[in-house]
């Protein structure tokens, strides 16, 4: 058990729909970082925030959004859904800013029918 | 362009063997370096990680690494393989942007 928690752990939804993914990191964590896993693109950086503040953006669309809130939850907001965003959808925490040893929680697996 | 490389898709050891699985990378300087490996339906648990120093990396699990710089590479070895490490192994980096990219990953089967 890594010390993060993400929910939902499954989650089906429909194409043009929207849904929020919850990311609580490991106590004392400020950074949050989420990623994309699918089986054509491999495993993707898509956005870091450290202290409720973006820090580094990877491969996000413009249909997905992300914050971390004052007691460093985060959430990603994923809208217009298509199918293509099936996915397992990861979010990991760390201490600083520096990305140096992230731990990473369950997952979130999307499936967009 | 920045990339990190891992050859081999999947491989195949017997109990007991040992281990190699590559990774190469490209970047103009050198990056964080790091070893994870995922379990079917779990999340990634990092192995080891290298930032400088010694260039031989210790981790978990009786895992090591080896940093070589001429070879842009940070191959990751086990003297002997159990089947519980059978999973699928991301080699990974950290460059100067905060930007962190994953090798494609490597299944690793473990034979009886």
């Amino acid at each position: 058990d890594s010390g993060v928690t993400q929910t939902p752990k499954h989650l089906i939804t429909a194409t043009g729909q929207r849904v929020t993914l919850r990311c609580s990191p490991r106590s004392g964590d400020l950074s949050v970082y989420w990623y994309q896993q699918s089986l054509d693109q491999g495993l993707q950086f898509l956005i870091q925030y450290y202290n409720g503040e973006e820090r580094a953006k990877g491969n996000i669309l413009e249909r997905f959004s992300a914050q971390q809130f004052p007691d460093l939850h985060s959430e990603l907001n994923l809208s217009s859904l298509e199918l293509g965003d099936s996915a397992l959808y990861f979010c990991a925490s760390s201490v600083d800013v520096l990305q140096e040893t992230q731990y990473f929680g369950p997952g979130t697996r999307l499936l967009v029918l | 362009a920045q990339s990190v490389t891992q050859p081999d898709i999947h491989i195949t050891v017997s109990e007991g063997a040992s281990l190699e699985l590559r990774c190469n990378y490209s970047y103009g300087a050198t990056p964080y370096l790091f070893w994870y490996v995922q379990s079917p339906g779990q999340g990634l648990q990092l192995l080891l990680k290298y930032f400088s120093g010694d260039t031989l990396v210790q981790g978990i699990k009786g895992f090591e690494a080896e940093f070589k710089r001429s070879q842009s590479s940070f191959n990751l070895r086990k003297p002997s393989v159990h089947w519980s490490d059978a999973a699928e192994y991301f080699c990974a980096v950290v460059a100067n942007n905060n930007d962190m990219r994953f090798g494609a990953g490597t299944r690793l089967t473990v034979k009886p």
